[in-house]
């Protein structure tokens, strides 16, 4: 069955450092693969999608992450966290076919220190 | 372009009753995919919509279900509201029932169970 994990639950950088959040994901095909940020209160915001083509996909607020099929990851990362990324961010894949739901992993709380 | 709308932002209910979400999806999108947020269960897929009929549903009972509306629109509702009900209800929307597709999420709606 497809699957998704997030083996950080909580990770928290200090303001202007990089930041790399893990993402492993188990699909028997080429997966269609998400990043969404979630800040207190609010839904799901698309981050990036990679879909086919080019490893390296880059997305919104400085944002890019990297399929690596070999070890099944798509990690986000990002070169300078702004206080403002303080949020919870969540990997999925898209289940393509007949239910076209996605599959969340089960989000990593980010918290940035000044 | 306006976003994924829900209504209400809360919702206040007590054990028994029933109740009805509504999402108003991005113009120009027919699919509408609802989820369940959950404390502690993460995110679930709950049903798909696509061009007024249901796709898909997720691993929910039959009390759970909706419809979507010529216009694309969809509603959600929730009979024998139990305890465990409670959670943020997220609304998606995406241009096609493809899942090349990216869904993009509303601001969901908060149930609470008294």
């Amino acid at each position: 069955a497809q699957s998704v994990t997030q083996p950080d639950i909580h990770i928290t950088v200090s303001e202007g450092a990089s930041l790399e959040l893990r993402c492993n994901y188990s699909y028997g095909a080429t997966p269609y693969l998400f990043w969404y940020v979630q800040s207190p209160g609010q839904g799901l915001q698309l981050l990036l999608k990679y879909f086919s083509g080019d490893t390296l996909v880059q997305g919104i607020k400085g944002f890019e992450a990297e399929f690596k099929r070999s070890q099944s990851s798509f990690n986000l990362r990002k070169p300078s966290v702004h206080w403002s990324d303080a949020a919870e961010y969540f990997c999925a894949v898209g289940d393509g076919g007949a239910t076209n739901k996605l599959i969340f992993g089960t989000g990593t709380l980010l918290a940035v220190q000044p | 372009e306006a976003g994924v709308t829900q209504s209400p932002t809360h919702l206040i209910k007590t054990r028994g009753q029933q109740a009805t979400l509504r999402c108003s999806p991005i113009s120009g999108h027919t699919s509408v995919y609802w989820y369940q947020q959950a404390l502690g269960l993460g995110l679930q897929f709950l049903l798909w919509y696509d061009e007024g009929e249901e796709r898909n549903r997720g691993n929910f009972p039959p009390r759970f279900s909706g419809r979507q509306f010529p216009n694309y629109s969809s509603e959600l509702n929730v009979n024998a509201l139990e305890l465990e009900d409670s959670a943020l209800y997220l609304c998606a929307s995406s241009r096609q029932g493809l899942s090349n597709q990216p869904q993009h999420f509303g601001d969901g709606t908060r149930l609470s169970i008294l």
